[in-house]
């Protein structure tokens, strides 16, 4: 079965500091790709960061990055330098080679950023 | 490019009326993608399309869900007879698919409230 774990259900960070979101998933395949996405109070889920299953190199944008750890099937998100701008909720998702059109997404976390 | 277009933003209708949502698609995107969202289940894929075609619906809850997707910039989600249950937000998303990276670009959701 393919699922994705996010076992923090609500986080809150003050301003400038630094939070990390974990996610784990589960799948049988060997090729994959992970993303988190961002869901701000206006709805609009926009892509935050990707990763490529088959890269070591852990993905960088700008102040998010993220730490995969592929065995442990671990995908965590960490945000530097957090903004106001950054409370939302977050999820975790990914697809497979089997079927590169079919995502499954976690429960999400809902940031609080507090000034 | 405008994005995904979704109408209405927001829909209240009463306990067995009929309800229509519509998606127009990011212009060139080959994939459609239906999804619900609640506070109990999360983000669930409902069905998605493919070059208009209806690919896998495993998700729809009940016969009384149908979508369409009769062109490649059009996708209506119906619900006939809509029940207090069905009240949640529907997404729907694009993406060029068949492509491992693809992301999936999501419209601003439709609210809507059986009562």
């Amino acid at each position: 079965a393919q699922t994705v774990t996010q076992s923090q259900p609500e986080m809150s960070v003050q301003e400038a500091e630094t939070v990390t979101l974990s996610c784990t998933y589960d799948t049988s395949e060997s090729n994959y790709y992970l993303f988190w996405y961002k869901q701000p109070p206006s709805r609009q889920m926009i892509l935050v960061i990707r990763q490529e299953a088959y890269k070591q190199q852990n993905a960088t944008e700008n102040r998010f990055s993220v730490n995969f750890q592929k065995a442990a099937k671990s995908f965590s998100l960490k945000i530097s330098d957090s903004q106001l701008g950054d409370t939302a909720m977050y999820f975790c998702a990914f697809t497979t080679s089997a079927n590169f059109n079919k995502f499954y997404f976690g429960s999400g976390t809902k940031l609080n950023v507090k000034p | 490019d405008a994005g995904v277009i979704q109408s209405p933003r927001h829909e209240v209708t009463e306990m067995g009326q009929e309800v229509t949502l519509r998606c127009k698609p990011i212009s060139g995107h080959n994939s459609l993608f239906w999804y619900r969202q609640t506070m109990m289940r999360g983000l669930e894929l409902l069905i998605y399309f493919n070059n208009n075609v209806p690919i896998d619906d495993s998700g729809m809850p009940e016969d009384r869900f149908s979508a369409k997707m009769p062109n490649a910039s059009f996708s209506t989600l119906k619900i006939q007879p809509s029940e207090p249950r069905d009240s949640a937000v529907y997404f729907c998303a694009s993406s060029f698919g068949g492509t491992p990276d693809n992301e999936q670009f999501f419209g601003p959701g439709t609210r809507l409230t059986v009562l």
